[in-house]
């Protein structure tokens, strides 16, 4: 089985300030993280993902993600915030061992960054 | 979004009406996917298709029909729709190659609204 929380519903940020979003996962096998955001009335578009190698992997606009396996989490991070980055994100996950190629998604987290 | 196109944007429909959802994928990928997000439950997987077959029906109601006549289309028919059922319907789709992180990609949705 496999499951991903994203604990806040919504994270409130000044612009210019650091922005973590979090996200921790229960896999049985490996894991496969993603980040994905959503605008308004839009798509989901990928960020970034982890599948192996180096904890930290970064992304797009600016965003980076820190695997942590002793923590089993996949938080989101960008060194400084933009107006712009104010969206709905979603964290997922699949299990590297699993058959098939369904994904599992947090219930995903608003951001408001606030000038 | 690119890659993946949804038709129509929004759709508004009696519950008596019948219509459909499209989704078309310029990836290459074997893999589509239909996902409703509302409100209540941001992000529910609904079916997947592999090469074509159906390989997840996540207890959708048969109102939901869905068609996968090649890699490259999906199509979602609808009848005799609940107010309930008004969400946006994303569509996604990925690559199943053994070596591949299955990440998905996905349209921009269709907006429906049932009166």
């Amino acid at each position: 089985a496999q499951s991903v929380a994203q604990p806040e519903d919504q994270v409130n940020v000044a612009e210019g300030n650091p922005l973590t979003v979090k996200c921790t996962y229960s896999v049985s096998g490996n894991p496969y993280l993603f980040w994905y955001v959503q605008y308004p009335n839009r798509g989901l578009q990928f960020l970034l993902k982890y599948i192996t190698g180096d904890n930290l992997v970064k992304g797009s606009y600016g965003f980076e993600a820190e695997f942590n396996k002793s923590q089993t989490s996949f938080h989101l991070k960008k060194p400084s915030a933009l107006v712009s980055d104010s969206a709905l994100y979603f964290c997922a996950v699949r299990d590297g061992r699993a058959a098939g190629n369904k994904l599992t998604f947090g219930g995903g987290t608003r951001v408001l960054v606030k000038p | 979004e690119t890659g993946v196109t949804q038709t129509p944007r929004h759709l508004v429909m009696g519950m008596t009406n019948k219509k459909s959802l499209k989704c078309e994928q310029h990836l290459g990928h074997n893999a589509m996917y239909w996902y409703k997000q509302s409100a209540k439950k941001p992000l529910e997987l609904m079916f997947v298709y592999n090469f074509k077959e159906q390989t997840e029906n996540n207890s959708v109601p048969s109102r939901f029909s869905p068609e996968c006549p090649n890699s490259s289309h999906l199509f979602l028919h609808l009848h005799t729709l609940q107010p309930e059922d008004s969400a946006l319907y994303l569509c996604a789709s990925s690559p199943t190659d053994t070596l591949s992180s299955y990440e998905q990609y996905f349209g921009p949705g269709t907006r429906l609204t049932v009166t």
